[in-house]
């Protein structure tokens, strides 16, 4: 079945210091969004991409969709402490027009 | 508004016992969904309606049942508790969900624990 999947799994950085975390599906999306997850929070709305190749930038977040539209990355530069949670892409499911599926998600852990 | 709320925040089972999942939303939406999250697991989704008396399944169904009487509230209904659900629960809304996709916004959880 469909599969978005997510790479690292955890990074350690030191603040200041650039992350990345890349998302990977299996199939065609349409679009995709990230949200961010605070530890012990709920998932927030950051961002949805829709074009093949679009880059959208955010303050220090930089956004990018696969000119294929099977992968996506997310890119912060120089992490502050408020960069800490989980982040998560997201994608519409191949089994329905109203189901979504969901990365497996980074954590981020900056180290001040 | 308050956006979309959920209770309880947290709350132990027994193995057997059946609970009930509160999940309400004040924005007028008509897509709501449930999702659970587990470790290096992601959301998954259980369920979701796309509006009142509108049900269908998500990609982890078994387990829970949901209905929709009203735009504003989902409640999602665990039968017999497995400790398998034990698991953090978010309820989410948009405004009409749909192949272009919406924002979802998410309640703030239930962490559930079944012994």
């Amino acid at each position: 079945g469909q599969q978005v999947m997510q790479i690292p799994q955890y990074q350690h950085v030191q603040e200041g210091e650039d992350f990345t975390t890349y998302c990977n599906s299996s199939t065609t999306l349409s679009n995709i969004q990230w949200y961010k997850q605070r530890p012990g929070g709920h998932p927030v709305f950051l961002i949805q991409l829709v074009k093949s190749g679009e880059v959208k930038k955010q303050k220090r977040l930089t956004f990018q969709f696969g000119e294929a539209k099977k992968n996506s990355s997310l890119h912060i530069t120089a992490t502050q402490t408020t960069d800490v949670g989980t982040y998560f892409c997201a994608g519409p499911s191949t089994s329905g027009t109203y189901k979504y599926i969901f990365g497996t998600g980074t954590r981020l852990k900056v180290l001040a | 508004n308050a956006g979309v709320t959920q209770t309880p925040k947290f709350q132990v089972l027994k193995t057997g016992q059946s609970m009930t999942l509160q999940c309400a939303q004040d924005m007028n939406h008509e897509y709501m969904s449930w999702y659970r999250q587990d470790p290096g697991m992601g959301l998954r989704l259980i369920h979701y309606s796309v509006g009142a008396g509108i049900t269908d399944q998500g990609e982890v169904p078994n387990g829970y049942n949901v209905s929709r009487s009203t735009t504003e509230d989902f409640p999602l209904r665990l039968l017999s508790a497995a400790p398998s659900q034990t698991s953090v629960y978010f309820c989410a809304s948009s405004p009409q969900g749909g192949r272009y996709q919406e924002t979802q916004y998410f309640g703030p959880g239930t962490r559930l624990l079944v012994l």
